[in-house]
């Protein structure tokens, strides 16, 4: 089982509204990620969690706040969004050593009005 | 600066041919490297990976080369088939950093004609 889940598939929200995007994995990887994707646009790393540790920030800006509960979970809260942010936001996990195939989930579509 | 390079951003080829993809990187610390499948609208789908110590990895159809000289790697789909039309991507990740981080590269669409 490759799986990653995430939730919403399409998530529609004002500029002055608070929501989060949802990532579960149950393949024990250790390893998830948030990544951002525009059209025709290679898939642009935001976070890393290792161990439920955050490892890496790629200076996103602070209306976007990841969150990794446990092991399986990953969440991206947003607030104060601005138009430029609507993107397929993807989430992905990687099992660590020895093996590094990382899984991508399906993605949220997300509009900022 | 581009570490993972797609220099073609499309690619036709016909139905039953062989497709082949190219990725060139410019980081020497790269040790481990992955090809994606996209749909529109929809997550890359995991196909295939390479470790460095390798020069060829091969999975039914579709076989990944690498060339550490040139830095550069590649994908061979054959045959070729009118499902496997969508943007491949590439990436790269130096595994002796720890850091789980993967740089991907620009995409190529693959068009197959049926």
């Amino acid at each position: 089982d490759t799986e990653v889940t995430q939730t919403p598939k399409h998530l529609v929200m004002g500029m002055t509204n608070k929501k989060s995007l949802k990532c579960e994995q149950h393949m024990g990887h250790r390893a998830m990620y948030w990544y951002k994707q525009k059209a025709k646009k290679p898939p642009e790393l935001m976070f890393v969690y290792s161990y439920e540790k955050l490892s890496i920030n790629e200076s996103v800006p602070s209306r976007f706040s990841p969150e990794c509960p446990n092991s399986s979970l990953l969440n991206l809260h947003l607030h104060a969004l601005q138009p430029e942010d609507s993107a397929l936001y993807l989430c992905a996990s990687t099992p660590g050593r020895p093996l590094y195939e990382q899984y991508f989930g399906p993605g949220t579509r997300l509009t900022v009005t | 600066d581009q570490q993972v390079k797609q220099n073609s951003p499309s690619l036709s080829v016909q139905e039953g041919r062989i497709s082949i993809l190219n990725c060139d990187y410019t980081n020497s610390m790269f040790d481990y490297f992955l090809w994606y499948k996209k749909y529109p609208a929809e997550g890359p789908t995991f196909l295939i990976s390479i470790s460095s110590i390798k020069d060829k990895n091969e999975d039914g159809r579709f076989t990944v080369f690498l060339n550490k000289s040139a830095k550069h790697l590649s994908l061979h789909i054959v045959p070729s088939q009118p499902g496997d039309s969508a943007v491949y991507f590439c990436a790269a990740s130096a595994r002796g950093s720890g850091t789980y981080k993967y740089i991907f590269g620009t995409g190529t669409r693959l068009k197959v004609l049926a």
